[in-house]
């Protein structure tokens, strides 16, 4: 059965720091992954996904991923940390009609 | 851009009590799907649907109901509200295929008292 990990369930950084968050998966077919941002009392919001064009995404908020097939990974990453990135981040793959989610990391952004 | 309006926000209710969370999307979607979000559980998949009148059990249907009578329209049903349904309800929806994005709505709190 597809899966889904996210090592860490809270990460602190300081503001101006990288923020790098690890997402691994399992899936026995080629993934269609995704990575969102849910600020508080809010919904879910796409930053990214990967879809098989190329391994490295480009999403939003200065936000990127890079799918590892050799690791089964789909790591978040931001060069520099702003106090408005501190929020909750799923990773997701999608699995036939339907998509399964990490458990979240919530991340901190200290001043 | 994509809308998927959940009509309550924050709703507050009794033990026992029959309750109903109203989904609506506006971008044609075929899927539609009803998640609960816990602490330190992460989301998990309620009941989805791929088409009107059609549905498919998630992960944790227990308690639970849905009505599809309507392509932009999903409600989820719980017929008899407990305690340990206190939670946040996500609806989403996406389009069919596989690299098609999930949308979602603002979340409704349910506190069940």
């Amino acid at each position: 059965a597809q899966s889904v990990t996210q090592l860490g369930s809270h990460v602190s950084v300081s503001e101006g720091a990288l923020v790098l968050l690890r997402c691994n998966y399992s899936s026995s077919v080629p993934p269609y992954l995704f990575w969102y941002v849910q600020y508080p009392n809010q919904g879910l919001q796409l930053l990214l996904k990967y879809t098989s064009a190329a391994t490295l995404v480009k999403g939003i908020n200065g936000f990127e991923a890079e799918f590892k097939k050799s690791e089964t990974s789909f790591h978040l990453t931001k060069p520099s940390a702003h106090m408005s990135d501190a929020a909750e981040y799923f990773c997701a793959v999608r699995v036939g009609q339907n998509f399964v989610f990490g458990p979240g990391t919530r991340l901190s952004v200290l001043p | 851009d994509v809308k998927v309006t959940q009509s309550s926000r924050y709703l507050v209710k009794r033990t026992g009590e029959k309750v109903f969370l109203e989904c609506v999307q506006d971008m044609d979607h075929e899927n539609m799907f009803w998640y609960r979000q816990d602490p330190g559980l992460g989301l998990r998949l309620i009941y989805f649907s791929y088409d009107v009148k059609m549905k498919e059990k998630g992960d944790i249907p227990e308690g639970y109901s849905v009505s599809r009578e309507k392509k932009e329209r999903f409600s989820l049903i719980l017929e008899s509200a407990s305690t340990n349904q206190t939670s946040m309800y996500l609806c989403a929806s996406s389009r069919q295929g596989w690299a098609n994005t999930i949308y979602f709505g603002e979340g409704s709190w349910l506190t069940v008292v």
